[in-house]
């Protein structure tokens, strides 16, 4: 599975859209581009997946570049409840599902 | 609510001890993933269990074995604990253990003594 590569952290005012970047360089033709987060030391959540269109959901948009090198996850009007870590993982449609975490990207969304 | 159910919440035992941790997947879920947080490692997967078969192996101990039963629960033992062991251990699932997303439960917190 392809490496991503995520900022420490990020902070966004209440309101605003988040805008989230991730780089998977190295992302091939069958790899899917995922997005969770991990709010306090709950169990990861689910956001948001794509392939090479953009996506959208009740939760967020992910925007993927056409050489499909990055994405961005945007939360188009952040709250407080939105403070989590945010996870970007790239992995193919195998058998195995399994899915490799990196660090994420701390967002703190400030009043 | 995710609909993964993890017991127990919390675990308090000592070094040397064997634990048990259940997870119930989601209805209609066929495949269950356990997945361990340390504050040093993060997020791991451990190992994937699909329809009762081991379909994937990650950075699981040879301590540390699991299961998955008929009726789709999965229990992780852990046994001759150690205090490095102290984590988050996480489950999740999914219809068919390919590429759909996962749901995960709360956790269970293992505290080692």
């Amino acid at each position: 599975d392809a490496k991503t590569t995520q900022p420490t952290s990020m902070d966004c005012a209440e309101g605003r859209a988040a805008n989230l970047p991730c780089n998977h360089s190295t992302i091939s033709g069958n790899e899917y581009v995922y997005w969770y987060r991990q709010i306090h030391s709950q169990g990861p959540q689910y956001i948001i997946h794509g392939l090479k269109n953009n996506e959208t959901n009740e939760m967020a948009s992910l925007i993927i570049t056409e050489d499909r090198k990055s994405s961005t996850l945007i939360l188009p009007h952040a709250t407080l409840r939105d403070t989590a870590v945010y996870y970007c993982i790239v992995r193919n449609s195998s058998n195995t599902g399994k899915l490799i975490f990196g660090q994420g990207t701390t967002l703190q969304v400030k009043p | 609510d995710s609909g993964v159910t993890q017991t127990p919440k919390h675990l308090i035992t000592a070094t040397g001890q064997r634990v048990t941790l259940r997870c119930s997947p989601r209805s209609g879920d066929l495949s269950v993933y356990w997945y361990q947080q340390s504050l040093d490692q993060g997020l791991q997967f451990l190992i994937q269990y699909y329809n009762g078969e081991e379909r994937a192996k990650g950075n699981i101990l040879e301590r540390f074995s699991a299961q998955q039963f008929p009726d789709l629960h999965s229990e992780l033992n852990l046994s001759s604990l150690e205090l490095g062991d102290s984590a988050l251990y996480f489950c999740a699932s999914n219809r068919d253990g390919s590429n759909q997303p996962q749901h995960f439960g709360d956790g269970t917190r293992l505290s080692i003594l």
